[in-house]
């Protein structure tokens, strides 16, 4: 049983429209992060969510950080070409290790 | 522009070499890490390291070894390349993990081994 899963998998979708991608957990963690990771690039941080309950906005991505700190979700408003890439969460789990465990992701693409 | 740079973009080698992959970052950062990353499975831990010349094995180090001789710098070493590590090799940097702050990436290597 995977410790991390994101959903869904893979989502093909047209300019304009809203999308929500989720990660959930086994285990309560600390921290998460959302990466978006663009082909044949790095991941690159979009945001660090802390607090149960917590919600933060970074234009039109809203991330969601569930109350009891077993998983997280990523909204996307009117999605655009540009938000095309590979959506990974990664979470450090209480009373463990503070290296951060990786989802597979979630493949958006986002067609003109 | 903080960064973490990987030496090379693009890399093939032959079955048996010995490879380096070098990673350098500007940001004092005392966290550096090492990842592939591999259609199906994500990104998976090689080694990481928390300070000059301190190292630890993530979740797949078997045939890999690393080195960090100065604070900026963090190489991943292949002994003897097989063609089941051909993957995406990713290095990042991070100020402080346990507290949550994320990693900086660099843009990877994409390692073929024939």
């Amino acid at each position: 049983t995977q410790l991390l899963e994101q959903s869904p998998q893979f989502l093909s979708i047209q300019e304009g429209e809203n999308l929500t991608v989720y990660c959930n957990s086994s285990s309560v963690f600390s921290s998460l992060q959302w990466y978006r990771q663009e082909p044949g690039e790095g991941p690159v941080l979009l945001v660090t969510v802390v607090t149960g309950g917590e919600v933060k906005k970074l234009k039109r991505l809203t991330f969601q950080f569930g109350d009891a700190r077993k998983d997280s979700s990523l909204h996307i408003t009117a999605a655009q070409p540009g938000d095309t890439g590979l959506y990974l969460c990664a979470v450090v789990l209480s009373g463990g290790s503070y290296i951060p465990t990786f989802g597979r992701g979630t493949s958006l693409i986002v067609h003109p | 522009d903080v960064k973490v740079t990987q030496s090379s973009r693009y890399l093939v080698k032959r079955t048996g070499e010995k490879v380096f992959l070098e990673c350098v970052q500007d940001m004092d950062h005392e966290n550096m890490f090492w990842y592939r990353q591999d259609p199906g499975l994500g990104l998976r831990l090689i080694y990481f390291s928390y300070d000059v010349k301190m190292k630890e094995k993530g979740d797949i180090p078997e045939g890999y070894s690393v080195s960090r001789e100065k604070k900026e710098r963090f190489s991943l070493i292949l002994e003897s390349a097989s063609t089941n590590q051909t993957s995406m090799y990713l290095c990042a940097s991070s100020l402080l993990p346990q507290a949550g702050y994320g990693y900086t990436f660099g843009s990877g290597t994409r390692l073929t081994v024939v």
